[in-house]
């Protein structure tokens, strides 16, 4: 699987917006990018998946770059329930089902 | 409820006693995983099913691990003769069958082997 690249941690302030970053430069044109979330003492969420074109949803904005290298997930406004470990993810269309290859993730850090 | 359902919350066992571990998927999910997450790590994938088929099994660490869905439903997670380095959460995840359908978790089993 295409290996991703995460910031250790971040910190954001409560309704302010949070950029995540993730970069992927071995990405191929077959594999999608996903991000889950895991909240302490739970599973991992979904949060949103794209190939090519940004995507919005309920939860957040994923902004991916033309060359597919890198993407962005966009909290708009951060709350204290956003507070969790982001898994940005490589998941290979090839596969006909998809098992999730989880790297170290970006522990989020939302202030009151 | 709707979700996907994992028993027990918690267990404790000595060193090599056998354990079995419990996933209700979500209705209808063709698909089902599972992960072992070790403290401080990401999830990493075990094994999957699809309805009572296994199709993969290579991330089971050892021949102590074995898993079944025999009616492509609820699955168990069996392991033999524990040890300390089995402790961590298992986690369980359903997902219709394409490929980039979410998959949908549970909030795992926490093992403790002392």
């Amino acid at each position: 699987d295409a290996k991703t690249t995460q910031p250790n941690s971040m910190e954001s302030n409560e309704e302010e917006p949070v950029h995540l970053p993730c970069n992927h430069s071995t990405i191929s044109g077959t594999d999608y990018i996903h991000w889950y979330r895991q909240l302490p003492s739970q599973g991992p969420e979904y949060v949103i998946h794209g190939l090519t074109s940004n995507v919005n949803n309920r939860m957040a904005s994923l902004a991916i770059a033309e060359d597919r290298k890198s993407s962005t997930l966009i909290l708009h406004r951060a709350t204290l329930r956003d507070a969790a470990v982001y898994y940005c993810i490589l998941r290979d269309s090839r596969t006909s089902y998809g098992k999730l290859t989880f790297g170290q993730g970006t522990i989020l850090t939302v202030h009151p | 409820g709707a979700g996907v359902s994992q028993s027990p919350r918690y267990k404790v066992a000595k060193r090599g006693q056998d354990v079995a571990l419990r996933c209700d998927p979500i209705s209808g999910h063709v698909s089902l995983f599972w992960y072992q997450q070790a403290l401080g790590q990401g999830p990493e994938f075990l094994t999957y099913f699809q309805n009572e088929a296994q199709l993969d099994k290579s991330g089971l660490p050892s021949d102590r691990f074995f898993a079944e869905r025999p009616e492509g439903s609820v699955s168990t997670l069996k392991i033999q003769r524990t040890q300390q380095e089995d402790s961590a959460v298992y986690l369980c995840a359903s997902s219709s069958y394409t490929s980039n359908q979410p998959q949908h978790f549970g909030d795992g089993t926490r093992l403790s082997i002392l």
